[in-house]
């Protein structure tokens, strides 16, 4: 079964700190990986995705993630964070050939000024 | 990416009601999904709205407590029927794109916050 984890419930880190949020994967084939944000009353927006090339990439916001497939992780990274990055995170997972995907729990962001 | 419109974007509905969520998008799209997020909770995906078929339902949902419509490339409905305060929650619409323009991205509505009393 597809699954995915994020194994913090919650993350704080002060203004202009670099914050890593994480995330696992579990699939049964190739994965394509994603970001998501939901601020406050709002739908998720989509901040970036792995899905093939190079490991690294880059997002929305000044927020990149690495793919580590021997980790099987997807850890979502900003060098500086900002006040108005505290949201909720979620990583999702889909198979290339499959287009259901499949959400983390979600990890609440809180940045303090 | 395709703009959704989710309405109503929030209801407080009578234990027993049904209500009807629409989504409306702003272009054709392949596939369109139902997902719930529950007070505090992830995403759970309810079905697959499939145009011009029945949906495809996911485990633990059922057709006739979910009926869901697809009349065409850009309209869905979902109906929460006879609902009780379990189904409190965000009802999220969500689209992917056509082959050409980002079939491998989820895009999201805004939502349905539904409180049943």
């Amino acid at each position: 079964a597809q699954s995915v984890a994020q194994p913090e419930d919650q993350v704080n880190v002060a203004e202009g700190n670099p914050l890593t949020v994480k995330c696992t994967y579990s699939v049964s084939g190739n994965p394509y990986l994603f970001w998501y944000v939901q601020y406050p009353n709002r739908g998720l927006q989509f901040l970036l995705k792995y899905i093939t090339g190079d490991n690294l990439v880059k997002g929305s916001y000044g927020f990149e993630a690495e793919f580590n497939k021997s980790q099987t992780s997807f850890h979502l990274k900003k060098p500086s964070a900002l006040v108005s990055d505290s949201a909720l995170y979620f990583c999702a997972v889909r198979l290339y050939n499959f287009n259901k995907f499949y959400f983390g729990s979600g990890t609440k962001l809180n940045v303090k000024p | 990416s395709a703009v959704i419109s989710q309405k109503p974007s929030r209801d407080i509905c009578q234990r027993g009601t049904s209500l009807t969520i629409q989504c409306q998008v702003d272009s054709q799209v392949t596939m369109m999904f139902w997902y719930r997020q529950q007070p505090g909770q992830s995403l759970t995906l309810i079905a697959t709205a499939n145009q011009g078929s029945e949906a495809t339902y996911e485990s633990g949902f059922v057709i006739d407590k979910f009926p869901i419509s697809r009349p065409n490339l850009t309209f869905s409905t979902l109906t929460v029927s006879n609902m009780s305060p379990e189904d409190s929650s965000i009802y999220l619409c969500s689209v992917t794109g056509t082959q050409d323009s980002g079939a491998n991205v989820l895009t999201f509505g805004a939502g349905s916050r539904l409180t049943v009393l």
